[in-house]
């Protein structure tokens, strides 16, 4: 199976700007998750998609969104870029009933200048 | 709420030598405890995990970690310390509630090798 796919890698963009971050799931997962990895805060979770429904949230501004597909594809955007937006966001994906191992993609770079 | 502490936020070890990186966790529930590890640049890769059953887990290269449910630990280790295993470790308790699962993840030890 292929892995979790996130495009693009890396983003520079400047502050006020907006961006949107794909993440594609591994086949036949439904959930996926984001995260925020900086130095100063550690992995933080941002929310979770499973079925195109918001299951969780964490503790993020309203600025920060996503949305899932019926394909189980995922996006997130974050509105008037901040500096402090600088980070490393990660997806997951989980699926099957139980016990939900989450498999990482490599992560999206956005630097906000 | 569940929660993580993981005790130095740098490990060095010598190429050969005992690798040990220590895991605390908090939880009103009996939990699911996982190490994952993340190279530069990249996501994070399972390492192992514990959900029930043996408290001794084994997981890929060579780490193993002990669910000790009296000292609320969950540390890893590595008999003989390789390079390659130079990387950001995190350690991450989930308390899952019926399906849904988001686990809390420690601050990460990252592991220096040293020659």
């Amino acid at each position: 199976k292929a892995g979790v796919t996130q495009t693009p890698r890396y983003l520079i963009k400047t502050r006020g700007q907006q961006v949107t971050l794909s993440c594609s799931p591994i086949s036949g997962h439904r959930s996926v998750s984001w995260y925020q990895q900086t130095p100063g805060q550690g992995l933080q979770f941002l929310f979770e998609y499973f079925s195109e429904t918001q299951r969780n949230k964490g503790n993020f501004p309203g600025r920060f969104s996503g949305r899932q597909f019926s394909n189980s594809r995922s996006e997130m955007n974050v509105s008037t870029l901040e500096l402090g937006d600088s980070a490393l966001y990660l997806c997951a994906s989980s699926g099957g009933q139980g016990f939900h191992e989450q498999f990482f993609g490599p992560g999206t770079r956005l630097t906000v200048l | 709420a569940q929660s993580v502490t993981q005790l130095g936020s740098h490990v060095s070890v010598s190429e050969g030598a005992l690798v040990l990186l220590r895991c605390n966790y908090s939880s009103s529930v009996p939990p699911y405890l996982f190490w994952y590890v993340q190279y530069p640049n990249q996501g994070l890769q399972l390492l192992l995990k514990y959900t029930t059953g043996a408290t001794l887990v084994k997981g890929i290269n060579g780490f193993e970690a002990e669910f000790k449910k009296s000292e609320t630990s969950f540390h890893l280790t590595k008999p003989s310390a390789h390079m390659s295993d130079a990387a950001e470790y995190f350690c991450a308790v989930s308390v899952p509630p019926g399906g849904s699962y988001i686990p809390t993840f420690g601050r990460g030890t990252s592991l220096i090798v040293h020659p």
